[in-house]
């Protein structure tokens, strides 16, 4: 079963304006990653917070985790036409943390 | 770096015949990941290696599935005899987790289409 469950599944914006995307899962982790995958792609590594961490910046993202309510938002700021794509949240356990378990992830569409 | 290449990009066979999917990871990384990826399924963790021993392959769905790991260069996913419900895209990743790194970095996948 996912570990992750994004939310929305799907979003739709006008470009310029701010996408925030959500992520949940199960159990205790050890950190929570974000990835990107364009159409016809692979993934591609986006930004990690470590589960003392409770907000980390990267550009025009911020990750927020919060381990109480086991929940990680991902917010892009000044969206663009170039940030269509999906975006998928990843857990690593403490145990076995070299493996991630991931969402289902978020189709973002960004209208020009 | 070119970063992790996989081989071939597409690959349409018919039911019944083996199928070979090739990955190259990231010189220096120590562990390689191969996943698959469906509509219906998401993405799903199929086996992992570390410095090519494998390490978890409890996401492998069934004896028809086998990988291996010759050499720090170089890994195979075999499936035989393929089906359709095989049909999804393949993807090899590579992380050097023991440095600390614990992102993956991702190859450009396998589309493999079972008639």
């Amino acid at each position: 079963s996912q570990q992750g469950e994004e939310d929305p599944q799907a979003l739709s914006i006008q470009e310029g304006e701010n996408a925030t995307m959500n992520c949940s899962y199960k159990t205790s982790i050890n950190n929570l990653q974000w990835y990107r995958q364009n159409s016809g792609r692979g993934l591609v590594h986006l930004i990690l917070i470590r589960s003392n961490e409770r907000e980390k910046h990267s550009g025009r993202l911020r990750v927020t985790l919060d381990t109480s309510k086991k929940s990680s938002s991902l917010l892009i700021t000044a969206s663009r036409a170039a940030d269509t794509a999906s975006y998928f949240c990843a857990t690593a356990t403490f145990f076995g943390n070299e493996k991630l378990t991931f969402g289902t992830g978020t189709r973002l569409t960004i209208i020009p | 770096d070119a970063g992790v290449i996989q081989s071939p990009r597409h690959e349409v066979t018919e039911m019944g015949q083996e199928v070979t999917l090739r990955c190259k990871p990231i010189s220096g990384h120590d562990y390689l990941f191969w996943y698959r990826q469906t509509m219906m399924r998401g993405l799903e963790l199929l086996i992992y290696f570390n410095n090519n021993v494998p390490i978890d392959d409890s996401g492998m769905p069934e004896d028809r599935f086998s990988a291996k790991m010759p050499n720090a260069s170089f890994s195979t996913l075999k499936i035989q005899p393929s089906e359709p419900r095989d049909s999804a895209v393949y993807f090899c990743a590579s992380s050097f987790w023991t440095g600390g790194r614990y992102e993956q970095y991702f190859g450009p996948g396998t589309r493999l289409t079972v008639t």
